[in-house]
C-alpha cells in the first residue's frame, strides 16, 4: 500500500528560526499534497493544498509567506515554517492523494518553538 | 499503541439508502473520536466529534455517530445517502498521551449509485 514518510517527527527550535518539514511518498506518486495543523486536543485544520509543479493554495487566514510549501516533485512536498514563534507550536500533518490508493497520511510532526 | 481500524475499504450504496461506516479503535482511556470526510481534490472536513457526554453525536450534512465503549466502536451513520456524499471518510482518535495527535484509520471510500 501507499506510504507517506514525514519527518522530523518532533522538532524543537528557537524563536525566529525556520523549520522545514518533509513529506515523501515512498511507493507512489503524489499529485496532490495537503498540509494540516492541529492544536492540542483539537481538530485538524487544513492549511494549504499543493499540486506538483504549481503554487500551493492556502486556506483563508494562513500566511503564505510564513508557511512556505514546495511540491517540486511527485514524491516530495515540504512545509517550511519561517521565523517561527511560540504560537506556531503545533502538530503538522501531511496527506497525499494518489490514485488508486486514495489519501494517505504522514505520521505528523510535533513542532515546539521556544 | 493506539490504533484505528476501518474494516471497509470501499462501500457502494444506492442513493436514498441508509449508510453505516464502521470504525473501531484501540485506546485505553476515554478517547476523543472524530469523523472526517474528504471529497476528491479537497482537504479534510470535520463531520462530527465525540469527547464526552451523550454517546450519540450529531454532525453536519445529516451524519451521526454513536460511541459504544463496550465495542470500542464509533460508527458513522446517515439515514438517506445523497449522491454528493460520495467521498472518502476517515475515522480518527486523539492520542492523549502525545498531546493530542490524531491517529487516523485508513479510510473508507463511499460510492453512491443513482
Amino acid at each position: 500500500g501507499a506510504v507517506v514518510s514525514q519527518h522530523p517527527s518532533r522538532v524543537i527550535c528557537k524563536s525566529g528560526t525556520s523549520v522545514k518539514i518533509e513529506c515523501r511518498s515512498l511507493d507512489f506518486q503524489a499529485t496532490t499534497m495537503f498540509w494540516y495543523r492541529q492544536f492540542p486536543k483539537q481538530s485538524l485544520m487544513l492549511m494549504a493544498t499543493s499540486n506538483e509543479g504549481s503554487k500551493a493554495t492556502y486556506e483563508q487566514g494562513v500566511e503564505k509567506d510564513k508557511f512556505l510549501i514546495n511540491h517540486a516533485s511527485l514524491t516530495l512536498s515540504t512545509l517550511t515554517v519561517t521565523s517561527a514563534h511560540p504560537e506556531d507550536s503545533s502538530f503538522y500533518i501531511c496527506s497525499a492523494e494518489s490514485r488508486p490508493y486514495g489519501y494517505t497520511f504522514g505520521s505528523g510532526t510535533r513542532l515546539t518553538v521556544v | 499503541a493506539q490504533s484505528v481500524t476501518q474494516p471497509d475499504i470501499h462501500i457502494t450504496v444506492s442513493e436514498g439508502a441508509s449508510l453505516e461506516l464502521r470504525c473501531n479503535y484501540s485506546y485505553g482511556a476515554t478517547p476523543y473520536l472524530f469523523w472526517y470526510v474528504q471529497s476528491p481534490g479537497q482537504g479534510l472536513q470535520l463531520l462530527l466529534k465525540y469527547f464526552s457526554g451523550d454517546t450519540l453525536v450529531q454532525g453536519i450534512k445529516g451524519f451521526e455517530a454513536e460511541f459504544k465503549r463496550s465495542q470500542s466502536s464509533f460508527n458513522l451513520r446517515k439515514p438517506s445517502v445523497h449522491w454528493s456524499d460520495a467521498a472518502e471518510y476517515f475515522c480518527a482518535v486523539i492520542d492523549g498521551g502525545s498531546q493530542g495527535n490524531l491517529i487516523f484509520g485508513k479510510g473508507t471510500k463511499l460510492s453512491v449509485k443513482p
